[in-house]
């Protein structure tokens, strides 16, 4: 009964270069949120996706930045043009029903770094 | 603009002791609350979590308290041990989006 994968857990991009981050929910789960912590910060909620549809996406920076949750395989989130600002932990979070009463379970994070 | 706000950084507790660790909030519209524990390289793990409609709960060593008219909520941790040092972070939710988080307390027990 594996918790949420990510992966990569490490990943290394140069100025320009696009990087991929991959999240497996929970096996049941069809609800995955993304955040984003910043050095010195708490996580910062990007964006909320069920399969097939992005829900909230109002963390979202507008312009570089996508995600997508297809009907088969991971969630995807994709960050084009990487710039050093991009350097973050980025968690990836699953549950089984939105919101209300029910605790998000975490990945371990892929740490970019833009070099 | 912080809805959750965790102002001490850092909170240092020796073993045995009670941990209490604090947290405002801003937004009204929150009704659910959580804590989570964070060790370093790893993702945040759930603790404990309470509803609006509640002002405490407890389950084991931890309880999380709840108080709506001061928007405050707080973590007590009794006895501490030395596992229990790592980061904490304070969430809160207003319906079915993502969670808003505090910056985190780094909870530090001493022997």
């Amino acid at each position: 009964n594996a918790g949420v994968m990510q992966n990569p857990r490490h990943l290394v991009r140069r100025r320009g270069q696009e990087a991929r981050l991959r999240c497996s929910p929970m096996k049941g789960h069809s609800h995955v949120y993304w955040y984003r912590q910043l050095p010195e910060e708490g996580l910062k909620f990007m964006v909320y996706l069920q399969k097939e549809n992005i829900i909230d996406e109002s963390g979202m920076p507008k312009e570089r930045f996508s995600a997508e949750f297809p009907k088969e395989g991971p969630s995807i989130l994709r960050i084009q043009q990487v710039v050093r600002g991009d350097s973050a932990a980025y968690f990836c979070a699953s549950s089984q029903t939105p919101g209300e009463n029910t605790e998000a379970f975490f990945g371990q994070g892929t740490r970019l770094t833009v070099v | 603009d912080q809805q959750v706000k965790q102002n001490s950084p850092s909170l240092s507790v020796q073993e045995g002791r009670i941990s209490i660790l604090n947290c405002d909030y801003t937004n009204s519209m929150f009704d659910y609350f959580l804590w989570y524990k964070k060790y370093p390289a790893e993702g945040p793990t759930f603790l404990i979590s309470i509803s609006s409609i509640k002002d405490k709960n407890e389950d084991g060593r931890f309880t999380v308290f709840l108080n709506k008219s001061a928007k405050h909520l707080s973590l007590h941790i009794v006895p501490s041990q030395p596992g229990d040092s790592a980061v904490y972070f304070c969430a809160a939710s207003g319906g079915a989006d993502g969670l808003t988080f505090g910056k985190g307390t780094h909870l530090i027990i001493q022997p």
